[in-house]
C-alpha cells in the first residue's frame, strides 16, 4: 500500500533555529513529491515540488531534498521565524492521474 | 483572481439536505481535483478531472457524492442526503496539463452537517 508518513506530528523550536521536517513514503516509484504549508482555517500553499529525477529544490529559506531509494524527503527551514508557524504537509504522486497521497502533517510552532 | 476560487467558504446545513460546492480553477488549467480534509482522517483524494477525459471517481466515498465539470472549467461537487460524517473541509486544486506540475489549492469550503 502506498503511504506517506510525517514525523514528528508536532515540533516547537525557538526563533532563529534551523530545522528539518521529515517525510517518508513506502514505494520509491514516485512521479513527484510536493511540500505544502497550511495555516489555521486556510487552504494549502504549495512550497516546493520535487520531480522524481531531482534530488532537491530550493526556495528562499526552504530546501527540500528527495532520496527515492530510501523513501525519504526532508524540508529544511533556515533561520526560522514566528511567521513560519503552520502545519507542513508532504504529498506524493504515484499514479498517472497525479492524485496526491498525503502525510498527516507536522505542526510547527516557532517561539519568539 | 489568479488563484483557485471556491464557494461558499462556509456551509452549515441539516442532515439529509443536499449541498453543492463550487470550484473555479486557475484559467488554462486542464486538471482539477477535489480532496476532503476531515478531523482524524487527514486529506483524502475524491475525484480528478483532466480535460475531456472521463473523470477518475475512485476516491468518492459513497454514491451520495458526485461531481461534474462543465466546459472544462468550473466544477461542482454535490453531496446528496448529507450525513454528519460528511462534515469536513472540501478542497479543490488545479494544475496545468503538463505532467508533474504542482497542484494549486483554493481556500476550501468548510461544511458542517448539523
Amino acid at each position: 500500500k502506498q503511504e506517506v508518513t510525517q514525523i514528528p506530528a508536532a515540533l516547537s523550536v525557538p526563533e532563529g533555529e534551523n530545522l528539518v521536517l521529515n517525510c517518508s513514503f513506502t514505494d520509491s516509484a514516485i512521479y513527484n513529491l510536493q511540500w505544502f504549508r497550511q495555516d489555521p482555517g486556510k487552504g494549502l500553499t504549495s512550497l516546493l515540488l520535487i520531480q522524481s529525477s531531482q534530488r532537491e529544490q530550493t526556495s528562499g529559506r526552504l530546501n527540500a531534498s528527495l532520496d527515492k531509494s530510501s523513501g525519504r524527503s526532508t524540508l529544511y527551514i533556515a533561520a526560522s521565524q514566528p511567521g513560519d508557524s503552520a502545519t507542513y504537509l508532504c504529498a506524493v504522486v504515484w499514479d498517472s492521474n497525479y492524485q496526491l497521497i498525503w502525510g498527516a502533517g507536522t505542526k510547527l510552532i516557532i517561539k519568539p | 483572481g489568479a488563484g483557485v476560487s471556491q464557494s461558499p467558504s462556509n456551509k452549515v446545513t441539516e442532515k439529509g439536505k443536499d449541498v453543492e460546492l463550487r470550484c473555479d480553477p486557475i484559467s488554462g488549467h486542464t486538471a482539477l481535483y477535489w480532496y476532503r480534509q476531515s478531523l482524524g482522517q487527514g486529506l483524502e483524494f475524491l475525484i480528478y478531472f483532466q480535460g475531456n477525459s472521463a473523470p477518475d471517481k475512485s476516491g468518492l466515498p459513497s454514491d451520495r457524492f458526485s461531481a461534474e465539470r462543465t466546459g472544462g472549467s468550473v466544477s461542482t461537487l454535490t453531496i446528496q442526503r448529507t450525513q454528519q460524517e460528511d462534515s469536513a473541509v472540501y478542497l479543490c486544486a488545479s494544475s496545468s496539463d503538463r505532467p508533474g506540475q504542482p497542484q494549486h489549492f483554493g481556500d476550501g469550503t468548510r461544511l458542517s452537517i448539523l
